[in-house]
């Protein structure tokens, strides 16, 4: 089946650093995308969403960049600190077929200070 | 706002016992959760969509008769483990989608999940 996945099983940066996890998606029909973090032994966090009639959306210290092109998605984390250090999955879903999530296999993103 | 809550957070059960997990959402209503099944180091992986006053949808491998889903109310859905083995050790997290319904992918929002460990 179809299904999402990020490029990179893990990165590693420095407090401070601006971090880029990527995800490229396969299902050209999805429409709603969205970052989670999830910190080990507990249930993923919303981070920010993105719906496909956009290709940008900024909240506080993060992005969500949307290329429908080429079907792929990233989260930037600006001045990155050791509280992100989490696993990152990115989740899609087509609105019409019903909202269950597709997820994909998750970065660790590590940060050292 | 937009919580949910799962409960066990943990549980330990003996092989061929059954388990109940719990899911709620506390500071709103909604009609459709899902259950999600987590292994160390992997995704998340749906298992079925739960349904308020229906029966649930599951996916394609996940035994409906193994794992009971009963969404008796509008912030209540529970999952219940039948004749636990050890292979069904994992990570079982709920999620829900708040009422009113806007435009489908609304956000669904996370439980703490349980993590079940049968000997």
């Amino acid at each position: 089946g179809e299904s999402v996945g990020l490029h990179l099983p893990t990165l590693s940066v420095q407090e401070g650093d601006n971090s880029i996890i990527n995800c490229a998606y396969s299902n050209s029909a999805s429409d709603y995308f969205i970052w989670y973090k999830q910190e080990s032994g507990k249930g993923p966090q919303f981070i920010i969403d993105i719906r496909s009639n956009m290709d940008k959306r900024q909240g506080q210290r993060v992005t969500v960049l949307l290329n429908k092109t080429v079907k792929h998605l990233s989260l930037q984390i600006a001045a990155t600190q050791p509280g992100d250090s989490a696993v990152y999955f990115c989740a899609e879903t087509e609105g019409q077929a019903g909202t269950a999530l597709i997820f994909g296999k998750g970065t660790t993103l590590s940060v050292s200070s | 706002g937009a919580v949910v809550s799962q409960h066990p957070s943990r549980v330990i059960c003996k092989s061929g016992t059954s388990v109940k997990i719990e899911c709620r959402s506390l500071d709103f209503q909604a009609t459709t959760m899902f259950w999600y099944r987590q292994f160390p180091k992997q995704s998340l992986m749906l298992m079925a969509t739960s349904n308020e006053g229906s029966k649930a949808t599951y996916e394609q491998g996940v035994e409906k008769d193994k794992f009971l889903i009963n969404h008796a109310s509008l912030t209540l859905s529970t999952l219940t483990v039948t004749s636990a083995h050890p292979e069904d050790s994992s990570f079982y997290i709920c999620s829900a989608i708040p009422l009113p319904r806007g435009l489908a992918g609304e956000t669904q929002y996370f439980g703490p999940g349980t993590r079940l460990l049968v000997l």
